[in-house]
């Protein structure tokens, strides 16, 4: 089966500066990647997904980039802000007519002022 | 507002009690799902549903049950909880159309003594 591994595990970073999160996954028939955002005491929401049709999408301040030859995926965010603090999550999902995500071990993210 | 609700949100119980945790969703999503979050493993995968009567174990499913009678519901059963079932416990919700957005409950917090 997919198997998602995740880094860093947790990422320090000052107010304004770029955070890039990492996932490699195993399954090459994996084509729908998504990363959630877990607040502290909230639970994960949706920020951006990427399907294997595409190598880049943007939005605002986060970016998903894909290399399927290399089976990995990123998160960056430019001009960190201490509300981006959170863990984040990726996940990896083969088009099978449902949705059987598996996802990475989390990035803890803190954002200091 | 579409949402996925489960309830409780925190439960202490005995080892050995059976209990249940409800899931309701009111979009009308074919596919639910239960996740397990500890500390440094990510969300691990207890079982799915991709629709009524239609269930399938996940990547931990040991020690748990689940049913799904009505489509909007999908409860998680203890039949006789043990402690290293202490977690977090969240409920998922998505459609069939291929690749969308999973939609998370708020999570329970469920400690076995």
């Amino acid at each position: 089966g997919e198997n998602v591994e995740q880094h860093p595990s947790t990422l320090s970073v000052q107010e304004g500066d770029s955070a890039v999160i990492k996932c490699t996954y195993s399954d090459s028939a994996s084509n729908y990647f998504p990363w959630y955002k877990q607040e502290l005491g909230k639970r994960p929401q949706l920020i951006i997904d990427i399907r294997s049709n595409v190598g880049e999408k943007k939005d605002q301040r986060i970016a998903v980039t894909l290399n399927k030859t290399a089976k990995h995926f990123s998160l960056h965010i430019t001009e960190t802000q201490p509300e981006d603090s959170a863990v984040y999550f990726c996940a990896a999902s083969r088009n099978t007519g449902f949705q059987k995500l598996v996802f990475g071990t989390g990035t803890r993210l803190l954002v200091s002022p | 507002e579409a949402q996925v609700t489960q309830n409780p949100r925190y439960l202490i119980t005995v080892t050995g009690k059976k209990l249940t945790v409800t899931c309701s969703q009111n979009m009308n999503h074919e596919y639910m799902s239960w996740y397990r979050q500890d500390p440094g493993l990510g969300l691990r995968q207890i079982y799915y549903s991709m629709n009524v009567e239609v269930t399938d174990k996940g990547d931990v499913p040991e020690g748990y049950k689940v049913s799904r009678k009505e489509k909007r519901n999908f409860p998680l059963i203890l039949e006789s909880p043990s402690p290293n079932q202490t977690s977090l416990y969240f409920c998922a919700s998505s459609s069939f159309d291929r690749n969308t957005e999973a939609f998370f409950g708020q999570g329970t917090r469920l400690t076995v003594v």
